[in-house]
């Protein structure tokens, strides 16, 4: 399968600073990614689809302004999560389809996801 | 309104002992129902796409079939290495590819 990484793993901030994450499709380009939030014991919920070369569109609820995606180029999509607050902790996650696998849907690959905590 | 519907929560089988998950769903226009597995800590792991009722897809000791309302996905003679959260998904019609997850079925397989 197509390989998603994400940097970094986990990190830990103070309230009020700024996290980014990278997502990168490393076999594939992907003119699509995604981006989930997971709450612990809880299933995916998506944030924001990001497109290549265009503005990222935005789930309801979820605040523009604070969770800056930016998608430079066919294999790089950035999160920053923006004067992180203790509520921000959580376990994001990243996906990507490949195009070239065929017309029919193909699946979302996913990254190992990026562990955050702000205290 | 969408909808995913995974049963059961939980589910603890002894190693040998075969058993289904269950994924309902109510979605406008199906273009694909994914199945995924997650360990804990770490992001979805891709398992299967069925696409139509009826279809049936293989793997190792998994099996996942789907009907107009729900899909199941058959593990024969689990394995402790098995154990993992598995999880479903729908993609809808007229969307960019965007998923729908269910909660997830947690399954742990005693030795």
């Amino acid at each position: 399968g197509a390989v998603v990484s994400q940097h970094p793993s986990r990190v830990i901030c103070k309230s009020g600073t700024s996290v980014k994450i990278e997502c990168r499709s490393l076999d594939f380009q992907a003119t699509t990614m995604f981006w989930y939030r997971q709450f612990p014991k809880q299933s995916l919920m998506l944030m924001a689809t990001s497109n290549e070369g265009s503005k990222a569109t935005y789930e309801q609820g979820v605040e523009k302004d604070k969770f800056l995606i930016n998608h430079a180029s066919l294999t790089l999509s950035t999160l920053t999560v923006t004067s992180a607050h203790p509520e921000d902790s959580s376990f994001y996650i990243c996906s990507a389809r490949d195009p070239s696998r065929g017309v029919q849907e193909t699946p979302q690959y996913f990254g190992p996801g990026t562990r955050l905590l702000v205290l | 309104e969408d909808q995913v519907t995974q049963s059961p929560e939980a589910l603890r089988l002894q190693e040998g002992e075969s058993s289904s998950l269950n994924c309902s769903y109510t979605v406008s226009g199906l273009r694909g129902l994914f199945w995924y597995r997650q360990d804990p800590g770490k992001g979805p792991e891709f398992l299967f796409t069925l696409y139509s009722a009826g279809e049936e897809k293989e793997k190792e000791r998994l099996k996942a079939t789907l009907t107009k309302k729900e899909s199941f996905l058959h593990i024969t003679a689990p394995k402790p290495e098995d154990s993992a959260t598995y999880l479903c998904a729908v993609q809808r019609g007229g969307s960019q590819g965007n998923l729908i997850f269910g909660k997830g079925t947690k399954l742990s397989v005693k030795p």
